[in-house]
Parts: C-alpha cells; sequence; structure tokens
C-alpha cells in the first residue's frame, strides 16, 4: 500500500529561523512527488513537482529536494505570511492521476 | 481567473435527505476528482472523471455517486447522507497529463446530523 508521512505534524518559528519540513514515501513505482500549500478555509494551492531522485525546485523562500524515499521542503528565512499547511503528495505509476496525500505540516511563523 | 468553483462552500443537512454539491472548471481540464479531508486521515479520493461521461471509483466512494455529463461540471451526489459523511469536500481538476497539476476548489464543509 502507498503510504506518505510528514513530519513534523506542527512546527513552529521564528521569523528568520530556516528550517525543513520531512516527507518520507513508500511506493511502488513514482510518478511524481508534490507539495501544496494549504490556508485555513481554502483548497491546497499547487507549489512544485519532484519527478526524480536528486531534483530540487525552488520558489522564493521555499526549496523543494527529492531523494529515493524522502523529499524535504527547506524554508528559508520565513516570514509570518508563509505560515500555513504544508502538503505533501504522490502520484503512482498506473494510477490514474491520483494524489496519495500525507497529513501534512502545520507550520507558525511568528513575527 | 483560471479556477474551480465549489457551491455551496457551507452545508448543514440531516441524516437521509439527498443533496448535491456542485463543482465548475473553467480551465477545459478533461480530469476531475473530489477528495474529503477529514482530521487525522488527510485528503483521500472519493471518484474521479477521466472525460465525459467516465467516471470511476477512488479510495473511498461509499455513500457518494457522481456524474460526468459536461466537461466542466462534476457534482457529488449524496442520495443518503449520513453522520460519518461529515467533513471538508474539494473537487479538483488537471489536464491529462502527468505534467499538470491538480487544482483544487476551495471546498465545501458539510455538516449532517
Amino acid at each position: 500500500e502507498d503510504q506518505v508521512t510528514q513530519s513534523p505534524e506542527a512546527l513552529r518559528l521564528q521569523e528568520g529561523e530556516s528550517s525543513s519540513l520531512n516527507c518520507s514515501y513508500t511506493v511502488s513505482g513514482l510518478r511524481g512527488l508534490f507539495w501544496y500549500r494549504q490556508d485555513p478555509g481554502k483548497g491546497p494551492e499547487f507549489l512544485f513537482t519532484l519527478y526524480s531522485a536528486g531534483e530540487e525546485k525552488e520558489k522564493e523562500r521555499l526549496k523543494a529536494t527529492l531523494t529515493k524515499k524522502e523529499s524535504f521542503l527547506h524554508i528559508t528565512a520565513p516570514k509570518p505570511e508563509d505560515s500555513a499547511t504544508y502538503l505533501c503528495a504522490v502520484q503512482v505509476r498506473g494510477s490514474n492521476y491520483k494524489l496519495t496525500f500525507g497529513k501534512g505540516t502545520l507550520l507558525t511563523v511568528n513575527p | 481567473e483560471a479556477q474551480v468553483t465549489q457551491n455551496p462552500r457551507y452545508l448543514i443537512t440531516v441524516t437521509g435527505k439527498k443533496l448535491t454539491v456542485t463543482c465548475s472548471q473553467n480551465m477545459n481540464h478533461e480530469y476531475m476528482s473530489w477528495y474529503r479531508q477529514d482530521p487525522g486521515l488527510g485528503l483521500r479520493q472519493i471518484y474521479y472523471s477521466m472525460n465525459v461521461e467516465v467516471t470511476d471509483k477512488g479510495d473511498v466512494p461509499e455513500g457518494y455517486k457522481v456524474s460526468r455529463k459536461e466537461k466542466r461540471n462534476f457534482p457529488l451526489i449524496l442520495e443518503l447522507p449520513s453522520p460519518n459523511q461529515t467533513s471538508l469536500y474539494f473537487c479538483a481538476s488537471s489536464g491529462q497529463s502527468y505534467n499538470s497539476p491538480l487544482h483544487f476548489g476551495n471546498g465545501t464543509r458539510l455538516t449532517v446530523t
């Protein structure tokens, strides 16, 4: 069974304090790994897709990396507006376009 | 603006009273899907549709129906709602390419009493 585990469940940072969120996965065949951001009362918003080990993608203060077993979302010098729940999801070969999601990491950045 | 629109945003109903949650997308996407989000369980797929008149079950389809008569619309139907269907529901769509990410609506919070 495909599994996605995110850690930590919650993370509280001071503004400017860099850190990383982890997403470990066990799947039969990875087609892609997706990162989404979800704000309260909103739907998930797409951030990145990673397809192969060693791949990295960046957007503003966020950088996503991928290995054969896990992905990291690095947040550099976060700001309060980066506070949100970050969701990791995998798409498996042979499935429809379904995403299997982790339970998310709730990030709070204090000013 | 490219978007997925769900209605209503909030819905409170009673057990057994049929309801429909509408979903519409303006991006000409072939693929559409419904998810439910529950605390401690995350997002789980209910049903999906690869194109008009093509639908199939996801991981948690029991108690739900869908239809895809037009490309832009993908309603979710609960014919006999029960309290265990109280949840936050999201509709999503994407182009039919594995490079195309899912775009989500803003959700429908359903309470069944």
